[in-house]
């Protein structure tokens, strides 16, 4: 059964920091691997899709990699700022979709 | 577009009551899905549909129906509602499987 780790639950730095958030996962029979965004009361935006053959993927700030051998994922926020602050979340496809709990972002201004 | 539409947004109910809760989106996507998200835990899996007609189970199924008679539609039915079903629930939809997923606004479900 695949599980997803996302750790830490919780991260707060401040203003113009860049910071990594980790996803690990224990099957690396996957699809693909995807980074979403959730603000409070809201549902999921997806950020950052990454097929089961890249290595990486990169959409402005953001960058994501993805090494399925150590099966482990990592989000890489560049220059961060207060918008940024909301929950990450990872989701892996296998044979279904499975997800981490979150990492709990606040930038501090 | 309005992408992926979920009513309600709030809904209580008792246990042993029943309900629909609403999926739609309008970007033709092939693809659907719903997920439960409790505290801690991340989203789960409950079923999904790679078509209009087809539907399978996620990981956590049991006491939930959906059907897909559209590409638009995709409800999912509470038989009998239980506390363990208190929760907040989302829908997704994706182009085809294995593209990016967008998701409702989510339908925050109580059981007394």
């Amino acid at each position: 059964k695949q599980e997803v780790t996302q750790i830490p639950a919780a991260l707060s730095v401040p203003e113009g920091e860049n910071l990594v958030l980790n996803c690990s996962f224990t099957d690396s029979a996957i699809y693909n691997l995807q980074w979403f965004r959730q603000d409070p009361g809201k549902g999921l935006t997806s950020l950052l899709l990454i097929q089961s053959s890249q290595r990486e993927q990169t959409s402005g700030r953001l960058n994501a990699s993805l090494d399925k051998s150590s099966g482990r994922s990592t989000l890489y926020i560049a220059a961060s700022q207060p918008g940024d602050s909301a929950t990450y979340l990872c989701a892996v496809d296998g044979n279904d979709m499975r997800f981490g709990a979150g990492t709990r972002l606040t930038v501090k201004p | 577009n309005a992408g992926v539409t979920q009513t309600p947004k709030f809904q209580v109910l008792k246990t042993g009551q029943s309900m629909t809760l609403q999926c739609a989106q309008d970007m033709n996507h092939e693809y659907m899905s719903w997920y439960r998200q409790d505290p801690g835990m991340g989203l789960r899996l409950i079923h999904y549909s790679v078509g209009a007609g087809i539907t399978d189970q996620g990981e956590v199924p049991n006491g939930y129906n959906v059907s897909r008679s559209t590409t638009e539609d995709f409800p999912l039915r509470l038989l009998s509602a239980a506390p363990s079903q208190t929760s907040v629930y989302f829908c997704a939809s994706s182009r085809v499987y294995n593209s990016p997923l967008h998701f409702g606004n989510g339908t925050r479900l109580t059981v007394t």
